[in-house]
């Protein structure tokens, strides 16, 4: 099984600022099978990213995600107001599925 | 618009047995694979199992794996995850999944708004 591990645990930033997420895999994620959710209070999780760097539908181009191998970055280019929440990687390259633990980016 | 409604979760005694259901709608519910993906009160997320747009393959985590039954009726938009012999470490809500392929593909582009499952006596 794949453990992703992501840090920090808690980034705590402005509106406007640049936040950079990381998520580091136990082993290779096979094709680069590595996709980035988005989760707030209450609400279900919303893709994000798949294959490490493409965005899904409707995801502003804000969100960028980039990465191979074991090593992936999810970049918030400058942050909204709604884009703070907990953000959380999973690789689908080898089944089990797995999920990072998140990382929650807070208002400071 | 792709749709995804949950339902069946409630209080259960351990050891006991549930059904979830989840209503799909706005797509072609028999090309997409589907699955279960579960978040314990405060934790991360969890995959459960998958299915594959025919019904004919299936997957499981470990954790899972001889408790709970994945199936899908393409007839009906339907998909359900028949939970056994419940534990108190099954307490989440479990949310349905659309895979984008209809084979098992493990990512997730739309997730239903979860339905809450409790394991207590």
């Amino acid at each position: 099984e794949i453990v992703l591990t992501q840090s920090p645990g808690t980034l705590s930033l402005s509106p406007g600022e640049r936040a950079t997420l990381s998520c580091r895999a136990s082993q290779s994620v096979s094709n680069g099978y590595l996709a980035w959710y988005q989760q707030k209070p209450g609400q279900a999780p919303r893709l994000l990213i798949y294959g490490a760097s493409s965005r899904a539908t409707g995801i502003p181009d804000r969100f960028s995600g980039s990465g191979s191998g074991t090593d992936f970055t999810l970049t918030i280019s400058r942050l909204e107001p709604e884009d703070f929440a907990v953000y959380y990687c999973q690789q689908y390259g080898s089944s089990p599925w797995t999920f990072g633990q998140g990382t929650k980016v807070e208002i400071k | 618009e792709v749709e995804l409604l949950e339902s069946g979760g409630g209080l259960v005694q351990p050891g006991g047995s549930l059904r979830l259901s989840c209503a799909a709608s706005g797509f072609t519910f028999s090309t997409s694979a589907m699955s279960w993906v579960r978040q314990a009160a405060g934790r991360g997320l969890e995959w459960v199992t998958s299915i594959s747009g025919s019904g004919g393959s299936t997957s499981y985590a470990d954790s899972v794996k001889g408790r709970f039954t994945i199936s899908r009726d393409n007839s009906k938009n339907t998909l359900y995850l028949q939970m056994s012999t419940l534990r108190a470490e099954d307490t989440a809500v479990y949310y349905c999944a659309r895979d984008p392929r209809e084979y098992i593909y493990g990512r997730f582009d739309y997730w239903g708004q979860g339905t809450l499952v409790t394991v207590s006596s």
